[in-house]
């Protein structure tokens, strides 16, 4: 069984533009979250989905979006880019919330 | 608000000598604890958890943890370590007034195996 993907793997970007991050979860999961790491701040919670509802978010400005599609699949988009949103995003993908978070390789964003 | 504290941001150990990685929460609520393993330019791998019943749980690689509510305490230990040991180690909590989805993570602990 495949397991989470992430897309693209490595992003540059220029302040002030948008991006938007993909998220496939492992086959038969319902349930994906995201989260960033970074050096200073460590890995925080952004969003989690299920079944296409935003269940729970993080203290992220509003900059800050995601969505999560009928086949589970999963985006987030940062708007207006900062130098400060340079970060590891890590999504995880579950069979349903409270079983086993299954984390993909993350997208390295930076922002030049 | 839940919170996790790493006591060690590194530890170097010799191979085949034992570890501890210790991990302190903070919740007024019961949680679920659980460690997690990051090897470089990869995601997160489960390592173990503990969600409730005994209270030493054992995960894989050869580690264990040890809930202790009293002290709060969800420690790591390997009682003979290995060179891919190498990587950096988070313990994260779930639940209570956070939701059970959402993991709150502690500053990681770098393991370095020297040989």
């Amino acid at each position: 069984k495949a397991g989470v993907t992430q897309t693209p793997r490595y992003l540059i970007k220029t302040r002030g533009q948008q991006v938007t991050l993909s998220c496939s979860p492992i086959s038969g999961h319902r349930s994906v979250s995201w989260y960033q790491q970074t050096p200073g701040q460590g890995l925080q919670f952004l969003f989690e989905y299920f079944s296409e509802t935003q269940r729970n978010k993080g203290n992220f400005p509003g900059r800050f979006s995601g969505r999560q599609f009928s086949n589970s699949r999963s985006e987030m988009n940062v708007s207006t880019l900062e130098l400060g949103d340079s970060a590891l995003y890590l999504c995880a993908s579950s069979l349903a919330p409270l079983s086993e978070q299954f984390f993909g390789p993350g997208t390295r964003l930076t922002v030049l | 608000a839940q919170s996790v504290t790493q006591l060690d941001s590194q530890v170097p150990v010799f191979e085949e000598a034992p570890v501890e990685l210790r991990c302190n929460y903070s919740s007024s609520v019961s949680v679920y604890l659980f460690w997690y393993v990051q090897y470089p330019n990869q995601g997160l791998q489960l390592l173990l958890k503990y969600l409730s019943g005994s209270t030493l749980v054992k995960g894989i690689n050869g580690f264990e943890a040890e809930f202790n509510k009293s002290q709060t305490s969800f420690h790591l230990r390997k009682p003979s370590v290995h060179i891919s040991d190498t990587a950096e180690y988070f313990c994260a909590v779930s639940g209570g007034d956070q939701g059970a989805q959402k993991l709150v993570f502690g500053q990681g602990t770098r393991l370095t195996i020297n040989p």
